[in-house]
């Protein structure tokens, strides 16, 4: 199985600065069609998980601009320029180039 | 708008059996990646099983033998058949549409076997 692993595992910021998590797979998620299935999912309190990024670096629908993805083989980073009070929750990396597709195990974002 | 409406969980004993349901609308679930999710506080996010193309299946190790993964396109709705269920099945259960990573989930529905 391919290993996810984020760092940190906790991340307090301070409103309005920069926040940025990292994702190594133990193996390269560059699958034989060429596609890094890559993506960054964001769980608030009380609510089921949220797309954000796919694919590395694309931001889903609806998902605001200050969200971005970047990385390749076996190394990624969602950063988040500016943070708001609405993006305190858990975030996941997840890869679904190979079976079982696996999940981070979650960061934590919060309000210092 | 697209939707995803899990129902199905509850308290169970170990080695009992359950059925959760995915109600889907927004799309067809037919040919589509389908998937369930569970998730507990020790474990996290955990893949439990996916259907996919032409219900082509696949299952996490844990679970195979165990579960199975099934859809009915004339209602729209991906099924999970969870038997022989043991005390570390027990999470929360959301049915995700595996487009772009899993681009869609439902709310979820709590399993407990205890």
């Amino acid at each position: 199985d391919i290993v996810m692993t984020q760092t940190p595992l906790s991340s307090p910021v301070t409103l309005g600065q920069p926040a940025s998590i990292s994702c190594r797979s133990s193996q390269s998620l560059v699958h034989s069609n060429g596609n890094t299935y890559l993506s960054w999912l964001q769980q608030r309190p009380g609510q089921p998980p949220r797309l954000l990024i796919y694919k590395v670096s694309n931001r889903f629908s609806g998902v605001p601009d200050r969200f971005s993805g970047s990385g390749a083989g076996t190394d990624f980073t969602l950063t988040i320029s500016r943070v708001e009070a609405e993006d305190v929750g858990f975030y996941y990396c997840m890869q679904a180039t190979e079976f079982p597709w696996t999940f981070g195990q979650g960061t934590k974002v919060e309000i210092k | 708008e697209v939707q995803l409406v899990e129902s199905g969980g509850g308290l169970i004993q170990p080695g009992g059996s359950l059925r959760l349901s995915c109600a889907v609308s927004g799309f067809s679930v037919s040919g589509r990646y389908m998937t369930w999710v569970r998730q507990t506080p020790g474990k996290g996010l955990e893949c439990v099983s996916v259907i996919y193309g032409g219900d082509i299946t696949y299952y996490t190790d844990s679970v195979r033998g165990r579960f199975t993964i099934s859809r009915d396109i004339s209602k729209n709705t991906v099924h999970l058949q969870m038997n022989s269920l043991r005390g570390d099945d027990t999470a929360v259960y959301y049915c995700a549409r595996g487009e772009n990573g899993m681009d869609v989930w439902g709310q979820g529905t709590t399993v407990t076997v205890s």
